[in-house]
């Protein structure tokens, strides 16, 4: 089946440094990706959506400029938390989507863990 | 490796109970999470399982047996808006989520 990947898993760093996610489609091209927070036993909370080769759309709330995404292939999709600070700890996950169609099968990150201390 | 196992697509009829299977094999367990998915939406927690038993919320329940690696989400008095996709997703020793490839559940009149 298809298998997105997160790199790092887990990451601690200071405030006020900058901590960038990668999200892989490893047997697939992902024309659309999706980033998420996760709030403990909450639902998914959707930050934005990035298609390849085109600027992200961000959810309200979301500041595009301290959560820095790119999109840059068919296979990969990177968040950069700038600027961290602590509130900005929690659960990132990303998903990818090989179609445009909302009822294409999204397929799910294992998770990347942000601590800022 | 580990995986997750649920059915890929599941019909029911309005007013009636459905249960969705899921299946697991982990590096380990801390918890794991039923989501409901409509097309276009972000995923919507419905339940979180740690310990063996059932766990009933309204209309779904959540149950767990670690031991078996089994679990279900049952849902009762089906309506036509719980036409969806339901995610079981477990979380491992490393607390990464490992997720299932979800179940089409289409309700029908």
């Amino acid at each position: 089946g298809a298998v997105v990947s997160q790199h790092p898993s887990w990451v601690i760093c200071k405030s006020g440094t900058s901590v960038k996610i990668e999200c892989r489609s490893l047997d697939f091209q992902a024309t659309t990706m999706f980033w998420y927070r996760q709030f403990p036993k909450q639902s998914l909370m959707l930050m934005a959506t990035s298609n390849e080769g085109s600027k992200a759309t961000y959810e309200q709330g979301v500041e595009k400029d301290k959560f820095l995404i790119n999109h840059a292939s068919l296979t990969l999709s990177t968040l950069t938390v700038t600027s961290a600070h602590p509130e900005d700890s929690s659960f990132y996950i990303c998903s990818a989507r090989e179609g445009l169609a909302d009822t294409d099968t999204q397929y799910f990150g294992p998770g990347t863990r942000l601590t800022v201390l | 490796g580990q995986n997750i196992d649920q059915p890929t697509e599941m019909t029911a009829t309005e007013g009636a109970i459905v249960q969705i299977n899921c299946t697991y094999q982990t590096s380990g367990f801390n918890g794991l999470f039923w989501y409901q998915q409509h097309a276009g939406e972000a995923p919507t927690f419905l339940s979180y399982n740690v310990l063996d038993g059932l766990e009933e919320k309204g209309r779904f329940s959540s149950f767990l047996s670690r031991s078996k690696g089994y679990s279900y989400l049952l849902l009762k008095e089906l309506q036509m808006k719980d036409s969806a996709s339901y995610l079981c997703a477990v979380m491992d020793s490393n607390y990464q989520l490992i997720w299932g490839a979800g179940t089409k559940l289409i309700i029908k009149p």
